[in-house]
């Protein structure tokens, strides 16, 4: 069975502290592990797609990182508007199109 | 590009009454479509996936005659909740693959049911 875990549940930042949000999963095969940001009373906004472990990418202030065990989502210099739910989702290659989601971290960053 | 819209935005309904969600690609075309349910600070559960001219395929423990999808064209997928209680309300998200290639889903902005 596939098992997606996210932590820290919530994390409290100072505008400019940097942090990371981790990623652990458990899959038979990962066809793709990918990132999303949920605003409260919204749906979840597409931020990456990793497939193999050694893949960076970024955009703006964040940076998502994936090796064979866990991704991470770097935050660098955070701002309040950064402030959301951040979602890890995995799909397997047996699994359709489907998609396992963890728990979410909850960021908050105070000015 | 890969815009998925839903309707309503919220909407209330007293027990003992059905609702319908749709949910639309607006950009593109999606064979499949997918329809969740989120709970307060809870994260998505996968309801059941829409597949267009095909029955849906629904995950374990979702009652399928409660739940009722439609998927009429490539890009409209509708979910009907039949008789509705106070405990089906709840946050509804539908998402779609994009056609490119890529398995990225993207999200609508979700629904919000609350029967009275």
């Amino acid at each position: 069975e596939d098992q997606v875990t996210q932590s820290p549940e919530a994390l409290r930042l100072q505008e400019g502290e940097s942090s990371s949000l981790n990623c652990s999963y458990t899959v038979s095969g990962l066809r793709g592990l990918f990132w999303y940001r949920q605003d409260p009373g919204k749906g979840p906004e597409f931020l990456f797609t990793l497939y193999s472990a050694g893949e960076e990418k970024e955009k703006e202030r964040l940076k998502a990182t994936l090796t064979k065990k866990e991704s991470f989502l770097h935050i660098t210099a955070p701002k309040p508007e950064d402030s959301a739910t951040y979602l890890c989702a995995v799909q397997a290659t047996d699994a359709g199109n489907m998609l396992t989601f963890g728990g979410g971290t909850r960021l908050m960053v105070k000015p | 590009g890969a815009v998925v819209s839903q309707h309503p935005s919220w909407v209330i309904c007293k027990s003992g009454t059905s609702v319908k969600i749709e949910c639309r690609s607006l950009d593109f075309q999606a064979t499949t479509m997918f329809w969740y349910r989120q709970f307060p600070k809870q994260s998505l559960m996968l309801m059941a996936t829409s597949n267009e001219g095909s029955k849906a395929t629904y995950e374990q423990g979702v009652e399928k005659d409660k739940f009722l999808i439609n998927h009429a064209s490539l890009t409209l997928s509708t979910l009907t909740v039949t008789s509705a209680h106070p405990e089906d309300s709840s946050f509804y998200i539908c998402s779609a693959n994009h056609p490119t290639g890529s398995y990225e889903q993207y999200f609508g902005p979700g629904t919000r049911l609350t029967v009275t």
